[in-house]
């Protein structure tokens, strides 16, 4: 199956530092990538939809300057948490879907996000 | 209004036995799909099984199944001779066609496999 990653997969920071977290499918084009956002013994919550080359749609009640995504290229997609704070700690997971694929979106790893 | 609803937030089941977890939706598409993904404690999500609103037969995958009723709008995963690396977090999610094919997931069924 296909491949997505991300990196890193854990990071821990200070309150108040930006982090990026990179989402790349490995071994196809994505023409859009998601990300979620999952809270312990939560479910996953769409924060996001990006397409490439386009601007993102964000979800209801997610911060779009807090939360920058860019879709820069068919294979990577960024998400970066500026001016992290403690509340902001989550696990982050990306997803990847190809043109057309509605029924198949691919998964990464996640990304786990401590802000001190 | 809830899209997925998965009622069990815990479930215990003897190793090699079956299981069902549950899942019901809420759409007024007449296109969508159905899925199921296994997400262990390391955090990634495992695609399991998939069930399109027009399929008329239930999906197999193996040792999963669903339990597809339309009417009812519900799809239930059966996980048949259940290992104990089955242990995990399931989540339940659907994709509409009307709402830019996104997925919606439910809150997660916990299954404990006990030996």
């Amino acid at each position: 199956g296909a491949v997505v990653s991300q990196h890193p997969s854990r990071v821990i920071c200070k309150s108040g530092t930006s982090v990026k977290i990179e989402c790349r499918s490995l071994d196809f084009q994505a023409t859009t990538m998601f990300w979620y956002r999952q809270f312990p013994k939560q479910s996953l919550m769409l924060m996001a939809t990006s397409n490439e080359g386009s601007k993102a749609t964000y979800e209801q009640g997610v911060e779009k300057d807090k939360f920058l995504i860019n879709h820069a290229s068919l294979t990577l997609s960024t998400l970066t948490v500026t001016s992290a704070h403690p509340e902001d700690s989550s696990f982050y997971i990306c997803s990847a879907r190809v043109a057309g694929n509605y029924n198949e979106q691919f998964f990464g790893p996640g990304t786990r996000l401590t802000v001190l | 209004a809830q899209k997925i609803t998965q009622t069990q937030p815990g479930m215990f089941v003897q190793e090699k036995e079956a299981v069902t977890l549950d899942c019901t939706y809420d759409t007024s598409d007449q296109s969508y799909g159905l899925f199921w993904y296994k997400q262990p404690s390391s955090g990634e999500m495992i695609f399991l099984i998939y069930q399109g609103s027009y399929d008329e037969q239930n999906a197999t995958e193996g040792r999963y199944s669903l339990n597809f009723q339309k009417a009812r709008k519900s799809t239930n995963l059966v996980i048949s001779a259940s290992q104990l690396g089955d242990s995990a977090m399931y989540f339940c999610a659907m994709r509409e066609a009307n709402t830019g094919n996104q997925f919606y997931f439910g809150t997660g069924t916990s299954l404990t496999v006990i030996p």
